[in-house]
């Protein structure tokens, strides 16, 4: 987990509310991205980023809204249009996108609805 | 497109035994090929990667994995399983004709090593 935080590592969201998780590195990485666990199944990719302010789709970024205004921050927003937010949310980065590159992972934040 | 699959869902090994833990995958060029770890309620630790070269990757924590191209495999080992070794394995792939292509994770497999 070195060199990745995200904060907080528990978050509440009330039905139709928008909230933030915060993805920070040290790393001087130019990739990040943000992925998505639920119970059983492996990690899916919400969102991605290879350079600052560039950001791509990844296999269900719909409910979903990310910014890149830093190399070191990589925020995502889980809107009110996700209806099934709960889950583990995992930020990784990598030096560069693609190749064999290997990705590093923060702690993680686990999203729970009231 | 890029698969992996991890055949079983749950691997039990006394402590002191081999342990193996199993990953298939499919790409239509060759691969990239991780092994991570997680513990409860923790980001995932990279353990090895398969680039190219030698089958035998050797990794951290005593682990190793052999990549078999023929069978599209790529399992994960460790001569002598220990208790902490306990955790939720992950296999990953990015196809390496396809630059920019992202990760695909299998399912995971959850080890547990019995004292």
């Amino acid at each position: 987990d070195g060199g990745i935080t995200q904060s907080p590592k528990y978050l509440f969201r009330k039905e139709g509310q928008n909230v933030t998780l915060s993805c920070e590195q040290n790393l001087n990485h130019d990739a990040m991205y943000w992925y998505r666990q639920d119970p059983g199944q492996g990690l899916r990719l919400i969102y991605y980023s290879q350079i600052v302010n560039d950001f791509q789709k990844g296999d269900i970024a719909e409910g979903y809204s990310v910014s890149r205004e830093k190399k070191e921050s990589f925020p995502l927003t889980v809107t009110s249009a996700q209806k099934n937010p709960t889950a583990f949310y995992l930020c990784a980065s990598s030096v560069q996108a693609g190749g064999q590159e290997t990705q590093y992972f923060g702690p993680g934040t686990r999203l729970l609805v009231l | 497109a890029q698969s992996v699959a991890q055949p079983e869902d749950q691997v039990n090994v006394a402590e002191g035994n081999p342990l193996t833990v199993k990953c298939t995958y499919s790409v239509s060029g060759n691969p990239y090929l991780f092994w991570y770890v997680q513990y409860p309620n923790r980001g995932l630790q990279f353990l090895l990667k398969y680039i190219t070269g030698d089958n035998l990757v050797k990794g951290s924590y005593g682990f190793e994995a052999e990549f078999n191209k023929s069978q599209t495999s790529f399992h994960l080992k460790k001569p002598s399983a220990l208790v902490s070794d306990s955790a939720l394995y992950f296999c990953a792939v990015r196809d390496l004709g396809n630059y920019g292509q992202n990760f695909v994770f299998g399912p995971g497999t959850r080890l547990s090593v019995l004292p």
